[in-house]
């Protein structure tokens, strides 16, 4: 089966740095996704990772570790708008567009 | 470009009764999804589609769920007859899986259905 694991809260400071954890045990590994969720509203793509490493977009970088079952989310300069639920998804290797979804970290970004 | 459409926004009936939830992928994405979201249980894949065809409906709670793709550019989530805990924000989601580049999926606004 497909186990993902999140932190469930986090609060940081406007202005600041936060990283949000994702670890995930799969059968197999197939592609990560993060996607970022305000509240009343429909979650939205922010990356993926297939290989190890960093992959930077902005102010949002997406970190993945396959040997450790492991993905961070790095949210640099954070504003008060990145105030939102974030999803850790990774794709079923059994079938390649299943994504199988974290329960989200819901961040609050405090002045 | 039109992103994935839904219909209707809010949704509220009694317990018995049926509903149809309504989907218009992104035009030209060959896959589509539907999901549930609650605080308890988080998002979770009802069903989904790749070329019209239903791929894998192992989320689908019970039977009176069903879905339907009778064409590329529409999909149906009925509930019948719908039960207080089917309330929820039911999400449809698509994407393009041709080729072998990983794309993400791009959700609708959502339905949020409340059954009293």
């Amino acid at each position: 089966g497909q186990n993902i694991d999140q932190p469930t809260e986090m609060t940081a400071t406007e202005g600041a740095i936060v990283q949000i954890n994702c670890t995930y045990q799969t059968s197999g590994f197939n592609g990560l996704f993060w996607y970022q969720q305000h509240a009343g509203e429909a979650p939205t793509f922010l990356s993926y990772n297939v290989l190890d490493g960093l992959e930077e977009k902005g102010r949002f970088s997406s970190f993945l570790s396959r040997s450790k079952g492991y993905s961070y989310l790095l949210l640099k300069e954070l504003q008060m708008k990145d105030s939102a639920s974030y999803l850790c998804a990774v794709r079923d290797p059994g079938a390649t567009n299943k994504l199988i979804f974290g329960t989200g970290t819901l961040l609050a970004v405090q002045p | 470009d039109a992103g994935v459409i839904q219909s209707p926004r809010h949704e509220v009936t009694e317990m018995g009764q049926e509903v149809t939830l309504r989907c218009k992928p992104i035009s030209g994405h060959n896959s589509l999804f539907w999901y549930r979201q609650t605080m308890m249980r988080g998002l979770e894949l009802l069903i989904y589609f790749n070329n019209n065809v239903p791929i894998d409906d192992s989320g689908m709670p019970e039977d009176r769920f069903s879905a339907k793709m009778p064409n590329a550019s529409f999909s149906t989530l009925k509930i019948q007859p719908s039960e207080p805990r089917d309330s929820a924000v039911y999400f449809c989601a698509s994407t393009d899986n041709r080729g072998v580049t990983l794309r993400a999926q791009y959700f609708g606004p959502g339905t949020r259905l409340t059954v009293l």
